[in-house]
């Protein structure tokens, strides 16, 4: 089992809908969890962290986490074309930051 | 603004050249990261510097060397690179509070490329 899965897509949403995006881990000992976008060639940029079970909203993105099982989400409401991108979940476990596999989203005008 | 930069954007060595990536970072951050991603894969930790403590990765091959001179400054070296070091390479950084674990800012990586 990896340490951190996420659905490898790519993921097609039309222009103005939800995207989900989902990431399971393994170490349940994890506290700090992260989404990085990624567009192609370009450097993961930070986009959300939540530490705490629940819901994190920053403006069209929201962060939901369940630690009882072991899942976190990425939602983006009203999605638009410049959302498309490789989106990477990261865990932070006892020792490092472990990343996912990442995400490909397109958004179809 | 604060940020990571990487220097150079794009280099290109030729087989078994050593080449030297640079890292500086305004943050003031007390940890550096070295990552590894090739094509379509997540990054991979190849070492990071927790204030002047260095940590390796168990798998980081023997060819990959870092210095930190100072707390803004940050080099990867590779000694002998191979036509499988062709990557990006992205330096990271982030505040050790304890604990938690704080959001890590990455620079805009450099592209090397091995002829």
């Amino acid at each position: 089992q990896k340490e951190v899965e996420q659905n490898s897509g790519p993921l097609s949403v039309p222009e103005g809908a939800i995207a989900s995006l989902n990431c399971t881990y393994s170490d349940r000992g994890s506290q700090s969890f992260f989404w990085y976008r990624q567009y192609s060639g370009k450097s993961p940029e930070l986009i959300m962290f939540i530490y705490s079970n629940g819901d994190k909203e920053d403006g069209r993105f929201t962060a939901q986490l369940n630690k009882a099982s072991q899942y976190v989400s990425l939602l983006i409401r009203d999605s638009q074309p410049s959302d498309s991108a490789t989106y990477l979940c990261a865990v932070k476990g006892a020792q490092k930051l472990v990343f996912g596999q990442g995400t490909r989203l397109t958004i179809n005008p | 603004d604060a940020m990571v930069i990487q220097n150079p954007r794009y280099q290109v060595t030729q087989f078994g050249k050593p080449v030297t990536l640079s890292c500086s970072q305004t943050l003031n951050h007390n940890v550096m990261y070295w990552y590894q991603q090739k094509s379509s894969q997540a990054p991979k930790l190849l070492f990071h510097y927790y204030d002047k403590d260095f940590n390796n990765e168990a798998d980081t091959p023997d060819n990959f060397q870092s210095r930190r001179p100072n707390t803004s400054f940050c080099f990867l070296d590779i000694r002998s690179p191979g036509l499988g070091d062709a990557a990006m390479y992205l330096c990271a950084t982030s505040r050790y509070i304890g604990g938690i674990g704080q959001p890590q800012h990455f620079g805009d990586g450099t592209r090397l490329s091995i002829l």
